[in-house]
């Protein structure tokens, strides 16, 4: 099966402070990935759009210059999250679109960021 | 835009039961996917049964299976023999052709706990 990999699992900074999380599809190449934030017990909220070679495309309500994505290859894109404050603190997870999956969507194991 | 509705936050099972989670959605499309997915305590997101809306045949996994009615739009999943490691939030969730990009949108989700 297809396999979508993040890194770090978790992290911590400190307030002010820019993270960078990487999301990789380890057995296919990926020319769309997107990036959700998931906060506890609650649903997954897209956050962006992104393809490989453009500019991402950002959902309503989320502030580009705060999470910068980059898909700079067919097997990586990366989220940033710039000058990171607690509110930022939350659960970062990843998808990614293999062709001929038919719609479906593989996911990576989600990055835990705590800001402090 | 298409929304998905869980109205069941949370629910419990017996181990060895039977438990049916709710799902409907809105949308004005003839053509699309819906999915049920589920995200154990280790947080990661695990495709547990998929159906596309022009076959009439209700998608079936195992254990689980889906009554879709589309006229009614609703997509429900049945868990059959319960088993402790059915324990997890279960999000419905609604894609259009991938020719549209791969978005899915999620419902609220359900928490299920399957109880020994």
């Amino acid at each position: 099966g297809a396999v979508v990999s993040q890194h770090p699992s978790w992290v911590i900074c400190k307030s002010g402070t820019s993270v960078k999380i990487e999301c990789r599809s380890l057995d296919f190449q990926a020319t769309t990935m997107f990036w959700y934030r998931q906060f506890p017990k609650q649903s997954l909220m897209l956050m962006a759009t992104s393809n490989e070679g453009s500019k991402a495309t950002y959902e309503q309500g989320v502030e580009k210059d705060k999470f910068l994505i980059n898909h700079a290859s067919l097997t990586l894109s990366t989220l940033t999250v710039t000058s990171a404050h607690p509110e930022d603190s939350s659960f970062y997870i990843c998808s990614a679109t293999r062709t001929g999956a038919g719609g479906e969507l593989f996911f990576g194991e989600g990055s835990r960021l705590t800001v402090l | 835009a298409q929304t998905v509705t869980q109205s069941q936050p949370e629910m419990s099972v017996q181990e060895a039961e039977t438990v049916t989670l709710s799902c409907t959605y809105d949308t004005s499309e003839n053509n699309y996917y819906l999915f049920w997915y589920k995200q154990p305590p280790s947080r990661q997101m695990i495709l547990v049964i998929r159906q596309e809306a022009y076959k009439q045949q209700n998608a079936t996994e195992n254990r689980f299976s889906v009554n879709f009615q589309k006229a009614a739009k609703s997509f429900s999943l049945k868990i059959s023999d319960s088993q402790l490691g059915d324990t997890a939030m279960y999000f419905c969730a609604f894609m259009k052709p991938p020719e549209y990009g791969n978005k899915l949108v999620f419902g609220a989700g359900t928490i299920l706990r399957v109880k020994s």
